[in-house]
């Protein structure tokens, strides 16, 4: 069965400081990867998707890398904005005939101005 | 071009109601993916349509069931409400691939959510 783990749970920085949020998955067998971004009440925001062939993605201020043989991937936020501050999850898709993802509980981020 | 769209935004029922939730994918996209959410939680995957037909599902109990219509809405029905049941539900459409090969490609997008609090 595959499980995600975030970490850290919670991180507070001040704006404008570049921070990185781990993921990690027990099953290396994975079709992709998703992050999202999802504020408070909210729904998910699609961030980035990285097939199982792909090392990284970047859109933005945003790069997430994955290392599918370790059952790892970050994602990297660079030069932190007040509007930054969400919850930011990771998702695994593992196949197996459809698009179910397992979620990670997330990472809750607060960018202080 | 309509993204996912959820209806009502919040609910609240009592315990051993029933409650039908809905879900329009957003344009072009033919599979629909339910999740449930409780507080300070990841969502976990509920059930997955395509075709009409339900294709996968998670570890929840046969008093979760769906429904995929032909113009590729698709509702939630959850029987016998439980307190547990309390959670954001979230519908998530993909773009199916024409048949049931791997969906290794498929970005998901997922729609606003449905509160649902049951007393």
């Amino acid at each position: 069965k595959q499980e995600v783990t975030q970490i850290p749970a919670a991180l507070s920085v001040p704006e404008g400081e570049n921070l990185v949020l781990n993921c990690s998955f027990t099953d290396s067998a994975i079709y992709n990867l998703q992050w999202f971004r999802q504020d408070p009440g909210k729904g998910l925001t699609s961030l980035l998707l990285i097939q199982s062939s792909q090392r990284e993605q970047t859109s933005g201020r945003l790069n997430a890398s994955l290392d599918k043989s370790s059952g790892r991937s970050t994602l990297y936020i660079a030069a932190s904005q007040p509007g930054d501050s969400a919850t930011y999850l990771c998702a695994v898709n593992s196949g197996g005939g459809a698009d179910g993802l397992t979620f990670g509980k997330g990472t809750h981020l607060i960018i202080q101005p | 071009d309509a993204g996912v769209t959820q209806s009502p935004t919040h609910l609240i029922k009592t315990r051993g109601q029933q409650v039908t939730l809905r879900c329009s994918p957003k344009s072009g996209h033919d599979t629909v993916s339910w999740y449930q959410q409780a507080l300070g939680q990841g969502p976990q995957f509920i059930f997955q349509y395509y075709e009409e037909e339900e294709r996968q599902r998670g570890n929840f109990p046969d008093r979760f069931s769906g429904h995929q219509f032909p113009n590729y809405s698709s509702e939630l029905n959850v029987n016998a409400l439980l307190l547990g049941d309390s959670a954001l539900y979230l519908c998530a459409s993909s773009s199916g691939t024409g048949g049931r090969r791997s969906p290794s490609s498929r970005e998901q997008y997922f729609g606003p959510g449905t509160r649902l609090t049951v007393t």
